[in-house]
């Protein structure tokens, strides 16, 4: 299984600004996801993103909201921005590499906007 | 759409008790199953999961088997610890076209385990 790490681990903002988030693979993986878990509920994907091509976002996502680049098969980030307390949420990120259809999460990264 | 359908929460047991945990899905096809866990401050760790109809997950005393039938995936251990406590996730993964396929989550179910 892959390792994933993600940092910051957690952050407070303020309302406006913006946030990188960013998210490292201990290997080479296909494919990398962004979830969105806000306080108390389930998982949310916002968007998949593919080394060398374009993010796919979900419904209720947008890029120009969430931002996110994958420069090669370890590493991708996730940008939070024009933050509102709304956006408040724990951002996952997640891998799945070859043949396995098992997703990998990384620790999480705590949002908190005020 | 797909969708997964688990247990309400909170569940509160005491320590070696016998626990379930339901999952039902709708989905078309023939998606994986899995089942996650999340601890106290922590990100999601896959705990078992199944591929196919009758297959079963195991891993750290919990169990789940893949049950087409009644299109469901429920977990159980038979003595929990109080170190189980821990917010439990079903979910189900199914490609939409040639390497790409989404995880489609339940809502939680949050476990208590007192001594």
């Amino acid at each position: 299984s892959a390792v994933i790490s993600q940092k910051p681990s957690r952050d407070i903002c303020q309302r406006g600004t913006s946030l990188t988030i960013q998210c490292q693979v201990d290997s080479q993986v296909t494919m990398m996801f962004w979830y969105r878990q806000q306080p108390g509920q389930s998982l949310t994907l916002i968007a998949t993103a593919n080394q060398g091509s374009e993010a796919t976002y979900e419904s209720g996502f947008v890029i120009d909201k969430f931002p996110i680049s994958r420069p090669n098969l370890t590493f991708s980030t996730l940008t939070v921005s024009n933050m509102s307390p709304e956006d408040s949420s724990i951002y996952l990120c997640s891998s799945r590499g070859g043949r396995t259809d098992t997703q990998y999460f990384g620790p999480g990264t705590r949002l908190t906007v005020l | 759409g797909d969708s997964v359908t688990q247990m309400e929460g909170p569940v509160t047991l005491s320590e070696e008790a016998f626990l379930t945990i339901n999952c039902t899905y709708t989905a078309t096809g023939y998606p994986s199953l899995f089942w996650y866990v999340q601890y106290p401050g922590e990100g999601l760790q896959l705990l078992l999961k199944a591929t196919k109809a009758d297959d079963k997950g195991s891993n750290k005393g919990f169990e789940a088997t893949y049950r087409k039938e009644t299109t469901s995936f429920h977990l159980e251990k038979g003595s929990v610890q109080v170190s189980d406590s821990a917010v439990y996730f079903c979910a189900l993964s199914k490609n939409y076209n040639f390497g790409n396929e989404k995880l489609t989550f339940g809502t939680g179910t949050r476990l208590t385990i007192i001594p």
